[in-house]
């Protein structure tokens, strides 16, 4: 079975450009979780959803982050305008109906903002 | 916020010795959670332990919680190379999603 999908591993933009990043979560899972994570922060959550609606978005940074999934397979994340402190590794997990305990996580997507 | 402490930061030892990692937390818990994280990957779930429950075990994992000190912690056994890894407690309360720990590195030299 396919694990969480992330889309693009790497990204380098420019500041100021728009950002989107892209996941696939475990066919059948209901929760969809976006993290970030740097050195200095660790890991945070960004915003979570279930059934597609967003739960809990207290994590997101500033109103220049959003995230949607318009269905059960697809979600994204765009940063815009995107700027330096932006850069981290972004990473998306999915869990299972019932449950938003244990988490499968997807590859990361590694954003550099210059 | 973060709620788990990973104790220590940095942890080396040698292939063969035990790995003891400690986590402490807030607030109460339904659950904690301990994660691994190989270098420019993603997180794997390892073992979840339940509140009303004191030690779990899993292949050469051996968890601890006690919730009166609000701690826990991660005994790997008989390391290997391949559990050098970075490893994060995550806890569960109520009405919350995940909250992670900043994480511990394991590193085992062979």
């Amino acid at each position: 079975d396919a694990g969480v999908i992330q889309s693009p591993r790497h990204e380098v933009t420019e500041m100021g450009q728009e950002v989107t990043l892209r996941c696939k979560p475990i066919s059948g899972h209901d929760y969809l979780f976006w993290y970030r994570q740097t050195m200095m922060r660790g890991l945070e959550l960004l915003i979570y959803f279930n059934n597609n609606v967003p739960i809990d978005d207290s994590g997101m940074p500033e109103d220049r982050f959003s995230a949607k999934m318009p269905n059960a397979s697809f979600s994204t994340l765009k940063i815009q305008p995107s700027e330096p402190r932006d850069s981290a590794v972004y990473f998306c997990a999915s869990s299972p109906p019932g449950t938003k305990e244990t988490q499968y996580f997807g590859p990361g997507t590694r954003l550099l903002v210059l | 916020s973060q709620q788990g402490e990973e104790d220590p930061q940095a942890l080396s030892i040698q292939e063969g010795e035990n790995a003891t990692m400690n986590c402490s937390y807030k607030t109460s818990i339904n659950n904690l959670q301990w994660y691994r994280q190989n270098s420019g990957r993603g997180l794997v779930h390892l073992i979840l332990i339940r509140s009303n429950e004191r030690e779990k075990h899993s292949g050469r994992l051996r968890v601890t919680l006690d919730t009166s000190k609000k701690s826990s912690s991660l005994l790997i056994t008989a390391s290997r190379a391949a559990d050098t890894a970075s490893y994060f407690c995550a806890t569960t309360g109520t009405g919350t999603a995940l909250i992670f720990g900043k994480g511990t590195t394991l590193s085992v030299s062979s």
